[in-house]
């Protein structure tokens, strides 16, 4: 069974400076990969995913991801991030044989002024 | 379209009693998802159908919880005897396999067991 990890549970990181949220996949076969990203007190919604193709994925606001098939893992970034950033960040997996899409615990992204 | 929809968003009960929460999803999508979140976590997998027919189901669920989805299009999810631990934002999501592949999710249920 496939499976998310997601290794920091917060990351503080200052406005205008760039931010990495890691995320580590497990699956014996292959697999589609998302973030998903839930700002205060509202729903879901995709900010990129990975479905095949090029390995570096760009989504909303700025956001992109690499897949790392090696490494297994497909790391968010963003250059400069702004206090409108402020969220939980959360990747998922999706193993093709059978779609079901497994979610990490999720990183809390918090924007020092 | 306008999305997934869930219904209610709120709701409180009394410890014991049974509740029963609807999702509609986005009408071509033949997948439909159950997740629960608690506070601080992320999204945990419930389970989910392809149009009518329920493909898994978490073996962390306990056999108070159970999900239909009679004819392929909305769902329901109950939960009978509610504990106190049931107190949790239930999410409906969905997705079309050959088209999308990722999942849209509704605003969710917020339940909580008093």
């Amino acid at each position: 069974a496939q499976s998310v990890t997601q290794l920091d549970s917060q990351v503080p990181v200052f406005e205008e400076a760039p931010v990495e949220l890691r995320c580590n996949y497990s699956s014996s076969v292959s697999v589609y990969l998302f973030w998903y990203v839930q700002y205060p007190n509202q729903g879901l919604q995709l900010l990129l995913k990975y479905l095949s193709g090029s390995t570096l994925v760009k989504g909303i606001n700025g956001f992109e991801a690499e897949f790392n098939k090696s490494q297994t893992s497909f790391h968010l970034r963003k250059p400069s991030v702004h206090i409108s950033d402020t969220a939980e960040y959360f990747c998922a997996v999706s193993d093709l044989r059978d779609d079901k899409i497994i979610f990490g615990k999720g990183t809390r992204l918090h924007i020092l002024p | 379209d306008t999305g997934v929809s869930q219904d209610p968003r709120h709701k409180i009960t009394k410890r014991g009693q049974n509740v029963t929460f609807r999702c509609d999803p986005i009408s071509e999508h033949n997948r439909l998802y159950w997740y629960r979140q608690t506070l601080g976590q992320g999204p945990e997998f419930l389970t989910y159908f392809q149009n009518e027919a329920q493909l898994e189901k978490s073996r962390l669920l306990s056999d108070r919880f159970s999900a239909e989805r009679p004819k392929g299009s909305f769902s329901t999810l109950e939960i009978q005897r509610t504990e106190q631990g049931d107190s949790a934002m239930y999410l409906c999501a969905s997705s079309s396999r050959t088209v999308n592949t990722e999942a849209f999710f509704g605003q969710g249920t917020r339940l909580t067991v008093v």
